[in-house]
């Protein structure tokens, strides 16, 4: 089962920094924190994971809150091909798969 | 480097035959997964091969059954096809403990069933 909630879609300028959010309440310590994303007719694409800390990568920036209960991925400058329906995952270190719930469709607006 | 590579792209079965579904993994990998994808929903996890033994399964029947070779490449095999088996079935690879950069998927296959 998804351990994680997130809003079904969202929209955002072009140009603009998209940020999507992710809960994800019963986290657990070892636990880190995925982001895929999955643009039509394509598999899943990773973008970005982290555990603890903030991370940044060419493609995008994750925020986990203190807590670890919810997490923000931002996309700095939306373009359109960008639209795509984003995951936010959990999963262990050790674990063997991941639950994806119906993740975040994104729309990058003209 | 190669990424992760699936045959066929599209298949369209009869209910009642059986289908085999082909997964090259990416260079370097040793670990192979599949997920199965129906419309609208995200990937449900099927099961995972390592050193050519399955390494985890989801909640799917017996008759979703797979291979992984020397090479780390794999099958999905199904049988007895039903109605509700179409989907975009996906393979995703990594190393044994990806604890770094999780899977890559390849584009996966389009399976119907009719």
């Amino acid at each position: 089962d998804a351990k994680t909630t997130q809003p079904p879609s969202m929209d955002c300028a072009e140009g603009r920094a998209a940020n999507l959010p992710c809960n994800h309440s019963t986290i657990s310590g070892n636990e880190y924190v995925y982001w895929y994303r999955q643009i039509h007719s394509q598999g899943p694409q990773y973008i970005i994971h982290g555990l603890k800390n903030n991370e940044t990568n060419e493609m995008a920036s994750l925020i986990i809150t203190e807590d670890r209960k919810s997490s923000t991925l931002i996309l700095p400058h939306a373009t359109l091909r960008d639209t795509a329906v984003y995951y936010c995952i959990v999963r262990p270190s050790t674990g063997n798969q991941f639950y994806f719930g119906t993740g975040t469709s994104l729309t990058v607006i003209p | 480097e190669t990424g992760v590579t699936q045959s066929p792209t599209h298949l369209i079965k009869t209910r009642g035959q059986q289908v085999t579904l082909r997964c090259s993994s990416q260079s370097g990998h040793n670990t192979v997964s599949w997920y199965q994808q129906a419309l609208g929903q995200g990937p449900q996890f099927i099961f995972q091969y390592y050193r050519e033994e399955e390494n985890g399964r989801g909640n799917f029947p017996p008759r979703f059954s797979g291979l992984q070779f020397p090479n780390y490449s794999s099958e999905l095999n199904v049988n007895a096809l039903e109605l509700d088996d179409s989907a975009l079935y996906l393979c995703a690879s990594s190393y044994r403990d990806p604890g770094g950069y999780g899977y890559t998927f390849g584009s996966g296959t389009r399976l119907t069933v009719v």
